[in-house]
């Protein structure tokens, strides 16, 4: 069975602050990594796609990593507009229907 | 304007209603589904179509159907709602190609009573 653990739950950091979210995963074969960014209220906003380890994707103040084992998305200098909730999800070689398996996201918080 | 749309955004039904959630797309996809967001569950399948002419139950099926009437849309029913059905509810949609990503709507909030 395929699982996504993301950590830590809950972040808060101060403006400038730079850290990382974690995603480990368990799958038999990986399609793709995704991660999503959903602020309340509102649908998950696409960020990246990884497919093989190693690869990374930088997206302004945004980089995601990822190893046979996880994922990080390491925030360069964030700022209180990054505040949401961040979902990593995988999808298997096997899944059929494309199904993605999420975790349960890091809500993070940037105080000015 | 948005490329997944979905309706009603909120919605508040009484147990044992059927009630009905839309989500029309420009994006051009022919792959759509529907999620379901639960706090400590985080998001799960409940329904994908890869076409018009194919649908398939995913993980949380029970309780639920769909229709999908054209490419661009794709409707999830609750046949006899129950206060358990009470959730977010995503549609998304994706291209074919392999590990395409998932576009997600802006999210039905369902209260059922």
């Amino acid at each position: 069975e395929d699982q996504v653990t993301q950590s830590p739950e809950a972040l808060r950091l101060q403006e400038g602050e730079s850290s990382s979210l974690n995603c480990s995963y368990t799958v038999s074969g990986l399609r793709g990594l995704f991660w999503y960014r959903q602020d309340p209220g509102k649908g998950p906003e696409f960020l990246f796609t990884l497919y093989s380890a190693g690869e990374e994707k930088e997206k302004e103040r945004l980089k995601a990593t990822l190893t046979k084992k996880e994922s990080f998305l390491h925030i360069t200098a964030p700022k209180p507009e990054d505040s949401a909730t961040y979902l990593c999800a995988v999808q298997a070689v096997e899944t059929s229907g494309s199904r993605l398996t999420f975790g349960e996201g890091t809500q993070l918080t940037v105080n000015p | 304007d948005a490329d997944v749309t979905q309706t009603p955004r909120n919605r508040i039904t009484k147990t044992g209603k059927r009630i009905m959630l839309e989500c029309s797309q420009t994006k051009g996809h022919d792959r759509m589904y529907w999620y379901r967001q639960d706090p400590g569950l985080g998001l799960r399948l409940i329904y994908y179509s890869f076409d018009v002419k194919d649908i398939n139950k995913g993980e949380i099926s029970d309780g639920y159907s769909v229709s999908r009437q054209a490419q661009a849309k794709f409707s999830l029913s609750l046949e006899s709602a129950i206060p358990n059905q009470t959730a977010l509810y995503f549609c998304a949609t994706s291209a074919e190609t392999y590990g395409a990503t998932q576009y997600f709507g802006p999210g039905t909030r369902l209260l059922v009573l």
